[in-house]
């Protein structure tokens, strides 16, 4: 069955940079883009950007362009979001998710989420 | 970019009431709409796509309908179970943006 397990709470000061990982399993991991999206305290869900796996290449949320990078290991079929520059309003549950294998598709399968707080 | 736009943004009903909530676009994205329900404390869970496609597992009073700009969600008969923040979200390009969410609740 298809799994996406996430990396463990962090906790980061202002300035910082954290790199969350969501490793796959239980489907072929280059054949299945999948998206990052977070979701503030008592806010809503908010798209940061769409990895491809098979080619390695993202695209970001312009909000998030130039502080986000994605990148994956495929011979451990995992996915990373580098989130820099840290700032209060960061913290989040930042969650992945996979769509089909077409870039134009919902989110099938979600992550449990990992818990990213900014505090000094 | 196209904005999403749920309505309301909370609601309280009775047990076995018959739920809608609407979603607007700000430009028209054909059928690529779904539908994910978050209950308090969970991930989100995708009950519809293609604005009207349920889910496998996911119960029959809940519905989708609309196309272009318009959708909406029903819930025939309201169960306490189905108590959560439910999210539209577009998909026919990015950004794959949300709706802000309607929370459910049980009068």
């Amino acid at each position: 069955q298809v799994q996406l397990v996430q990396s463990g709470a962090e906790v980061k000061k202002p300035g910082a940079s954290v790199k969350v990982s969501c490793k796959a399993s239980g489907y072929t991991f280059t054949n299945f883009y999948l998206h990052w999206v977070r979701q503030a305290p008592g806010q809503g869900l908010e798209w940061m950007g769409i990895f491809n796996p098979s080619v390695g290449s993202a695209v970001l949320a312009q909000k998030f362009q130039g502080r986000v990078t994605m990148t994956s290991d495929t011979s451990t079929s995992t996915v990373y979001m580098e989130l820099n520059s840290l700032r209060s309003e960061d913290t989040a549950v930042y969650y992945c998710a996979r769509a089909l294998p077409a870039y134009i598709s919902a989110f099938y399968y979600w992550g449990q989420g990992t818990l990213v707080t900014v505090s000094s | 970019d196209i904005q999403m736009t749920q309505s309301p943004s909370s609601l309280s009903a009775s047990v076995g009431d018959r739920v809608t909530i609407t979603c607007r676009a700000s430009q028209g994205i054909g059928n690529y709409l779904a539908w994910y329900q978050q209950k308090p404390g969970k991930v989100p869970k995708l009950l519809i796509d293609a604005a009207s496609t349920l889910q496998s597992g996911v119960p029959s009073r809940f519905s989708g309908s609309g196309s272009g700009t318009d959708f909406t969600l029903t819930i025939s008969s309201l169960q306490p179970e189905d108590v959560a923040i439910y999210y539209c979200q577009k998909y026919n390009s990015a950004p794959w943006t949300f709706g802000q969410g309607t929370k459910v609740e049980i009068k």
